[in-house]
């Protein structure tokens, strides 16, 4: 089965308010990466996290990686209704190359305004 | 300037039919990758090149044949179409060399609409 598994499927929430969303893979990884697709685009890099590293911000962004439990969490702080896209974890599997990213179905993030 | 360009963006073609999808990107990387997305919004990736290599093959049905010219582009050819290929097809593009966060980013074009009737 997949590698990555994003929960919630959807999320929606108001202006202002924290988003949440978690990820959850299967195998040792070498890194975990999250992407935004807003609709009917293609996928945009937002942040990298090594599997040695615990924690990574950019701007409001915040992720961590929890390798004991194989999972991670990207936090968005004081959303945007410009923020609702689809949010996709991907995970580069140890010994598969670094080119070898296996996608997860991603979390539907809607921010009201 | 688009970065990783697709075309064509919407394809609407008969079962049995031939069809080829076109990717280019502009950024000097080496590597390129085709994915494809289901209804459910499900990405796996399909192929990978690296500088005119084939080094990602996945469990894809043999109908589809990646060919790339020149590291600049990586075209996808379907033959024999059928109901289950429509999907949303995206390249992407990473930079085969360099520092490893720059070779772990991949840049995605906009995606290719692929119906089958």
């Amino acid at each position: 089965s997949q590698q990555g598994e994003e929960d919630p499927q959807a999320l929606s929430i108001q202006e202002g308010e924290n988003a949440t969303m978690n990820c959850s893979y299967k195998t040792s990884i070498n890194n975990l990466q999250w992407y935004r697709q807003n609709s009917g685009r293609g996928l945009v890099h937002l942040i990298l996290i090594r599997s040695n590293e615990r924690e990574k911000h950019s701007g409001r962004l915040r992720v961590t990686l929890d390798t004991s439990k194989k999972s991670s969490s990207l936090l968005i702080t004081a959303s945007r209704a410009a923020d609702t896209a689809s949010y996709f974890c991907a995970t580069a599997p140890f010994g598969g190359g670094y080119n070898k990213l296996i996608f997860g179905a991603g979390t539907r993030l809607a921010v009201h305004p | 300037d688009t970065a990783v360009s697709q075309t064509p963006k919407y394809l609407v073609t008969q079962m049995g039919n031939d069809k080829s999808i076109k990717c280019e990107q502009n950024l000097g990387h080496d590597t390129m990758y085709w994915y494809k997305q289901d209804s459910k919004k499900f990405l796996k990736i399909m192929f990978s090149y690296n500088n005119k290599e084939l080094i990602i093959n996945e469990t894809v049905p043999n109908r589809f044949s990646p060919k790339s010219p020149d590291k600049a582009h990586l075209n996808l050819h379907i033959n024999s179409l059928e109901l289950g290929d429509s999907a949303v097809y995206f390249c992407a593009s990473s930079q085969g060399e360099g520092l490893p966060k720059q070779r772990e980013t991949q840049y995605f074009g906009p995606g290719t609409r692929l119906l089958v009737l």
